[in-house]
């Protein structure tokens, strides 16, 4: 069985801050892991993954994860915040790599405060 | 390119009466989803084709609700009769390959369904 957990269903940040969203899973197996984002009023679009390879993973738009074996953790950070970056951010997992594995967060909704 | 398109993006409609959502995934991608999001349950996995193949549809609430793909290049999927609490947002996504590669998916902009 997998699972995620995402700490906070809304983050409220000032622009130019450090974003810090929470992700915890939980896998049987070595977990595939990844970042959704999501605008308003529009689909889901991939921001990064997490394949095994480096533990740090860059994404588009300047955001980062690292993925934390030991706390069984995939945070999301970027370094400083910007108004376009206000959406709903979703992690998944994936304990066999394939779609049909994945199984997605709650969501965390990003509040960029001016 | 063309990314997944859904239509319609909105239909209001009332109980009992028919809902067809439709979907045409990326060209050159096997795999297509079908997820609902709402406020209470997040995203769920409704049901999952490979090669136009039902996989997976045990994610579908109920017999009310049904998919199909005949092509690579549409999909359906059905809520007859619908009902209030179907009422919600209605993704359609789609993937190239297997393995990994599959956890890339590639959303449409969504169906929202309001069911009064």
């Amino acid at each position: 069985a997998q699972s995620v957990t995402q700490l906070g269903s809304h983050v409220s940040v000032s622009e130019g801050a450090l974003v810090l969203l929470r992700c915890n899973y939980s896998s049987s197996v070595p977990p595939y892991l990844f970042w959704y984002v999501q605008y308003p009023n529009q689909g889901l679009q991939l921001l990064l993954k997490y394949t095994s390879a480096a533990t740090l993973v860059k994404g588009i738009n300047g955001f980062e994860a690292e993925f934390k074996k030991s706390e069984t953790s995939f945070h999301l950070t970027k370094p400083s915040a910007h108004m376009s970056d206000a959406a709903e951010y979703f992690c998944a997992v994936s304990s066999g790599g394939g779609a049909d594995g994945l199984t997605f967060g709650k969501g965390t909704h990003l509040i960029i405060q001016p | 390119d063309a990314g997944v398109i859904q239509s319609p993006r909105h239909e209001v409609t009332e109980m009992g009466q028919e809902v067809t959502l439709r979907c045409k995934p990326i060209s050159g991608h096997n795999s297509l989803f079908w997820y609902r999001q709402t406020m209470m349950r997040g995203l769920e996995l409704l049901i999952y084709f490979n090669n136009n193949v039902p996989i997976d549809d045990s994610g579908m609430p109920e017999d009310r609700f049904s998919a199909k793909m005949p092509n690579a290049s549409f999909s359906t999927l059905k809520i007859q009769p619908s009902e209030p609490r179907d009422s919600a947002v209605y993704f359609c996504a789609s993937s190239l390959g297997s393995g990994i590669a599959q956890g890339e998916l590639f959303f449409g902009e969504g169906s929202r369904l309001t069911v009064l």
